[in-house]
């Protein structure tokens, strides 16, 4: 098994411009979300989804899209990329309804907007 | 302001030298994590808690829940420079897979 596999691992956007991060995972689970890690503040969630279909906001949303379409794949969308979405993103999963198994997480994407 | 609290912020210690990172809600918890992560790299999980006044230990580190399972600490024994790098606690409030983190606390080790 990959576990969760984020890419890319490195960007630099101009500002105003678009991409998208991807995430998937192999293990079949049904909860995903994205983080954004910032310098003195832990991470914070942007978009979770708990099945393909689903997704919700989180405390930081505005921004950034997400869509779940499969249950392996929950991509995340900047569609104008600002100098405040400079950070790193962490994509997770983890299993539905199993309260003891951990969050599996990516290694992340570092993502700088010039 | 953080849901969940973590103390210290940052911590420098000898090596060999015992330490205790706190992480407090002033909410239940379903379930409290504790995550390590190397600079510049990803999460590597350590432990999870679910039962009121849980303890569970890996190698030199044990972590704790409290009986109200509203504060857990983290405690590492004979600390080596191997244990350098930032300390994350998560918690699952709603279980739904949706995880609220602390402000991590920084931990640096000298030889």
């Amino acid at each position: 098994n990959a576990g969760v596999t984020q890419t890319p691992k490195f960007q630099v956007l101009k500002t105003g411009q678009s991409m998208t991060l991807q995430c998937a995972q192999d293990m079949n689970h049904e909860y995903m979300s994205w983080y954004r890690q910032d310098p003195g503040m832990g991470l914070r969630l942007i978009h979770y989804s708990v099945g393909a279909g689903i997704t919700d906001q989180g405390e930081v949303p505005n921004g950034y899209n997400v869509s779940r379409s499969t249950t392996e794949d929950f991509p995340l969308r900047l569609l104008s990329a600002a100098p405040s979405q400079t950070s790193v993103y962490f994509c997770a999963s983890k299993l539905e309804g199993r309260m003891n198994t951990e969050a599996f997480f990516g290694q992340g994407t570092r993502l700088t907007v010039v | 302001s953080q849901e969940l609290e973590q103390s210290p912020q940052s911590l420098i210690v000898q090596e060999g030298k015992n330490l205790t990172i706190n992480c407090t809600s002033s909410k239940t918890l379903y379930g409290l994590y504790w995550y390590k992560q190397k600079y510049g790299e990803g999460l590597i999980f350590l432990m999870m808690l679910q039962k009121g006044g849980e303890e569970k230990s890996h190698e030199k580190i044990t972590a704790k829940l409290d009986e109200k399972k509203q504060q857990s600490s983290l405690h590492i024994t004979a600390s080596q420079p191997s244990h350098a790098g930032i300390y994350l606690c998560g918690a699952d409030r709603s279980n739904t897979g949706k995880l609220i983190f602390g402000q991590g606390t920084t931990l640096q080790v000298k030889p």
